[in-house]
């Protein structure tokens, strides 16, 4: 069974760097194929797609923030981490995290983690 | 900066059938764009219905149908549910980037 769970502040002040975790089970970032991606998505507005970390490393970020986004792995606590900096309220959403598997994308999510960026 | 658009909202009658889009303004969607669908719930997280143009989950109801019509991806919900209402969005990906398109609000009246 997949599962997937977010978790960081819920509340971060403008300018700060944002840092989730997506912690997982029911399967590895070992293995071929696999990755996680991070989506979010804003009250009352729809999803967007921020990263995806695949097994062997290789990463893939939105091209509008890349520049602020950053995605690593730690695959002996099967753990993701994104952070982003220089917040903004802007950036207020609920941060999902989602399994990617071979030939399949987002199957399996997490219940999503609202982050609120105030002063 | 890509943009993926769907049908903002779309009414169906309980038991009809409904095609719901998702075009890219790249030009025509294919295969090689894989695209997905999800559904969404207020307040819940969004559930994978169909991916890679038409293959369906294990949990995907039989009813829902995903192809592609016209240059567009598609997702047909035939003998529409009332549980069916909810917020649809397509997934296209470009090149290991991925896109979400804005979303089609389906109410079943």
């Amino acid at each position: 069974q997949i599962t997937l769970k977010e978790s960081g502040p819920t509340l971060v002040k403008p300018t700060q760097t944002l840092t989730l975790t997506c912690t997982f089970s029911g399967f590895s970032l070992s293995t071929s194929g696999v990755g996680v991606g991070w989506i979010r998505q804003p009250p009352g507005k729809a999803l967007e797609w921020l990263a995806l970390i695949y097994w062997d490393d290789n990463k893939r970020y939105s091209p509008s923030l890349k520049s602020r986004l950053t995605i690593t792995k730690d695959t002996s606590k099967n753990q993701v981490v994104l952070t982003m900096t220089n917040m903004d309220p802007v950036d207020t959403a609920t941060y999902y995290c989602a399994h990617v598997g071979v030939g399949t994308t987002f199957a399996y999510w997490g219940q999503g983690t609202l982050v609120t960026v105030s002063s | 900066q890509t943009v993926v658009t769907q049908e903002p909202s779309l009414t169906v009658s309980p038991g009809g059938t409904v095609t719901l889009t998702c075009a890219s303004s790249t030009g025509a969607v294919t295969s090689g764009y894989f695209p997905n669908w999800f559904q969404q719930k207020p307040g819940q997280a969004p559930r994978a219905l169909i991916y890679s143009t038409s293959n369906k989950h294990s949990w995907t109801p039989a009813r829902f149908s995903g192809s592609l019509l016209g240059g567009k991806a598609a997702l047909t919900l035939s003998g529409v549910q009332p549980e069916d209402e909810a917020e649809y969005y397509c997934l296209l990906y470009y090149g290991g980037a991925a896109v979400f398109g804005g979303g089609t609000q389906l109410t079943v009246l």
